[in-house]
């Protein structure tokens, strides 16, 4: 069984689109988080939720909008996708994240998003 | 705020021989620092982690690091490298507390060719 899981694997999309990015963790875990690895293979997150609670936003442009419909899910929606908007994404997942605690985080596979 | 450094954007070894991947952090808490590997095209998986206790950790594949809080450090080895360990490799800090919450902050990676 996958612990955390994304979908799409990869999406090709034309400027202007919008588009949504699915996360699953089967792990029981209580936090969720997004990540953006951009061409340089540079990893920086840009959201955390924790029991479907904003913990985390990195200030990331509003057109990037984090939805957790339960702690098992944790979607991206982008509007008007630009072509910086091309990386690769990542969810991950962890037990806790408050304060003083130990936090493995577990990660998808990725999703590769490209922007024409 | 929390930063790492990784020194060395591309490390050649052959195999059989010594790694050794460096990462320094800054931190103004207590750190949590931990050694994730990304083989091409795939998801991130922890190699090894320090929270707290002994200072030489242990991980998977052979990989150890140790915790020098004088140095600031958490250095990655190996004692031999094989072909299979050629990845790109990630140190990241986590502090847990307050705002970060949850946090990694990745350092640039650095990526390891195996030479037979």
């Amino acid at each position: 069984d996958t612990a955390v899981s994304q979908t799409p694997k990869y999406l090709v999309t034309q400027m202007g689109n919008d588009k949504s990015i699915k996360c699953e963790q089967n792990l029981g875990h209580d936090t969720m988080y997004w990540y953006k690895q951009d061409s340089k293979k540079f990893l920086k997150i840009m959201f955390s939720y924790n029991n479907k609670e904003l913990i985390i936003n990195e200030t990331v442009p509003n057109r990037f909008s984090p939805k957790s419909p339960d702690k098992a899910h944790l979607n991206l929606h982008i509007n008007s996708l630009e072509l910086g908007d091309s990386a690769v994404y990542f969810c991950a997942s962890s037990q806790a994240g408050g304060a003083g605690s130990y936090n493995e985080q577990f990660f998808g596979p990725g999703t590769r998003l490209t922007v024409l | 705020a929390q930063s790492v450094t990784q020194l060395g954007s591309h490390v050649s070894v052959s195999e059989g021989a010594l790694v050794l991947l460096r990462c320094n952090y800054s931190s103004s808490v207590p750190p949590y620092l931990f050694w994730y590997v990304q083989y091409p095209n795939q998801g991130l998986q922890l190699l090894l982690k320090y929270t707290t206790g002994a200072t030489l950790v242990k991980g998977i594949n052979g990989f150890e690091a140790e915790f020098k809080k004088s140095e600031t450090s958490f250095h990655l080895t190996k004692p031999s490298a094989h072909m299979s360990d050629a990845a790109e490799y990630f140190c990241a800090v986590s502090g847990g507390g307050g705002t970060s919450y949850g946090k990694l902050t990745f350092g640039q990676g650095t990526i390891l060719t195996v030479h037979p």
